[in-house]
């Protein structure tokens, strides 16, 4: 389909290990959004792309984290040294335009779901 | 700084019953209102969205209104079904902001036959 596409689906790994978590926005969206969905919790912003505008890092909780975008289209996010308390669901979103006043919905990806042992 | 505040779930009714999830708000300015949902297994999406105050949001049968005299945008159905069963997020959008969404915590909704 031409949704949101995330990869991978579930990721394992151990404590202090780096990972990369994949999203495949919807063609010609323009802004890209990740989240974090934590266990019972609502969701998190972490981290805003809109075109070629400087990134909006406001929400990411440590310098363990980081994201890019390369082309305008794929992103990246980045966990370095990953810690038990980074164990959540990572979501990926992205809009086709800023600035619409009828606000513009976010379109989600599946999600990655990261645990850390 | 913004937020959403829903009820507390699970809600569990029954088929055919009439249902209402709570949603209010503090924001600043005139944000959009959005419900998501999240069905078992799957991704978010989109519910029913409202823009401005009076705005009636509505889709599959679910219905909002935002209410700013109250800064409420309960969501209602007037019969559910067992396929209804999921988690639904209420949401805003501050619109001088970076167009970030802030969420509430969700309301797992359960219906029984």
């Amino acid at each position: 389909g031409a949704g949101v596409s995330q990869s991978p689906s579930n990721k394992v790994t151990e404590k202090g290990k780096d990972v990369e978590l994949r999203c495949d926005p919807i063609s010609g969206h323009t802004a890209l959004y990740w989240y974090r969905q934590s266990l019972g919790q609502g969701l998190e912003f972490l981290i805003y792309f809109q075109g070629n505008s400087a990134p909006d890092k406001s929400g990411l909780p440590s310098d363990r984290f980081s994201a890019e975008r390369t082309g305008g289209s794929v992103s990246t996010l980045t966990i370095q040294r990953t810690q038990q308390e980074d164990s959540a669901v990572y979501l990926c979103a992205s809009s086709s335009r800023q600035g619409a006043p009828l606000g513009e919905p976010q379109h989600f990806g599946d999600g990655t779901r990261l645990s850390i042992l | 700084g913004d937020s959403v505040t829903q009820m507390e779930g699970p809600v569990t009714l029954s088929e055919e019953a009439f249902l209402t999830i709570n949603c209010t708000y503090t924001a600043t300015g005139y944000p959009s209102l959005f419900w998501y949902v999240q069905y078992p297994g799957e991704g978010l999406q989109l519910l029913l969205k409202a823009t401005k105050a009076d705005d009636k949001g509505s889709n599959k049968g679910f219905e909002a209104t935002y209410r700013k005299e109250t800064t409420s945008f309960h969501l209602e159905k007037g019969s559910v079904q067992v396929s209804d069963s999921a988690v639904y997020f209420c949401a805003l959008m501050r619109m001088d902001s970076n167009y970030q969404l802030i969420w509430g915590a969700g309301t797992k909704l359960i219906i029984k036959p």
